[in-house]
């Protein structure tokens, strides 16, 4: 089973700030990662598929780049909504998820 | 709009089974891959597997494979996942999740809309 590990578990900003989530793969997944967020009470929401291709609704402050087996998700400038917790997810090899970021105030 | 709308929630003692439903809605029901993603308190989300309603061909997490079985239901756009000898640890929130696919045959992996999740308690 790939595992995915994600940097840092936790993470305070504030709006405005840029945020970078790291993703770490056991073993290459090539391009293929998904990032998701999550807010309380609800379910996940897709953001980037293929590792940089912005799913179609997402604000354009959300990028993702990388390959292989180190990914990251950068947020340009926090908004108030933003505030959740981020997922990454492998679909190299059946689908794994990272234990997610949670980012807070 | 696409709605993917879940069963509601379940309380089951040790050693049962549950089956969940989830209600495809707002789309070409054998276009997209249906999976199931359950996510257990304090853990991470986990893939338990998934059904192609075109061709009803499943695939299933080895952590599950010899507990849980994905069936569709293509005259009412359902799927179901069953699963049993139900212990504490499957006490989780469970998500139906729809994935793309090429031509309807190619899974792409990623989820790009969620059902709202079903509650599963499982206590004596």
């Amino acid at each position: 089973d790939i595992q995915m590990t994600q940097s840092p578990s936790n993470l305070s900003a504030s709006v405005g700030d840029r945020v970078t989530i790291t993703c770490r793969a056991s073993e290459s997944v090539g391009k293929w990662l998904a990032w998701y967020q999550q807010k309380p009470g609800q379910a996940p929401n897709l953001l980037i598929y293929k590792a940089s291709y912005l799913q179609s609704g997402v604000p354009s402050r959300f990028s993702g780049s990388g390959s292989g087996t180190e990914f990251t998700l950068t947020i340009t400038s926090l908004q108030p909504d933003d505030f959740a917790t981020y997922y990454c997810q492998q679909y190299e090899s059946f689908r794994s998820f990272g234990q997610g970021t949670k980012v807070e105030i | 709009q696409v709605q993917l709308v879940q069963s509601g929630a379940e309380l089951k003692k040790p050693g049962a089974s549950v089956r969940l439903s989830c209600e495809a809605s707002g789309y070409t029901f054998n276009a997209y891959v249906l999976h199931w993603v359950r996510q257990a308190p304090g853990q991470r989300l986990e893939c338990m597997g998934w059904i192609n309603p075109a061709s009803g061909k499943t695939r299933y997490s080895e952590k599950f494979q010899a507990r849980v079985t994905i069936t569709r239901d293509t005259s009412a756009n359902l799927v179901y996942m069953e699963l049993s000898s139900l212990t504490s640890e499957d006490t989780a929130l469970y998500y139906c999740a729809r994935a793309p696919t090429i031509s309807g045959v190619v899974n792409l992996g990623y989820f790009d809309n969620w059902g709202q999740g079903t509650l599963v308690a499982v206590s004596s």
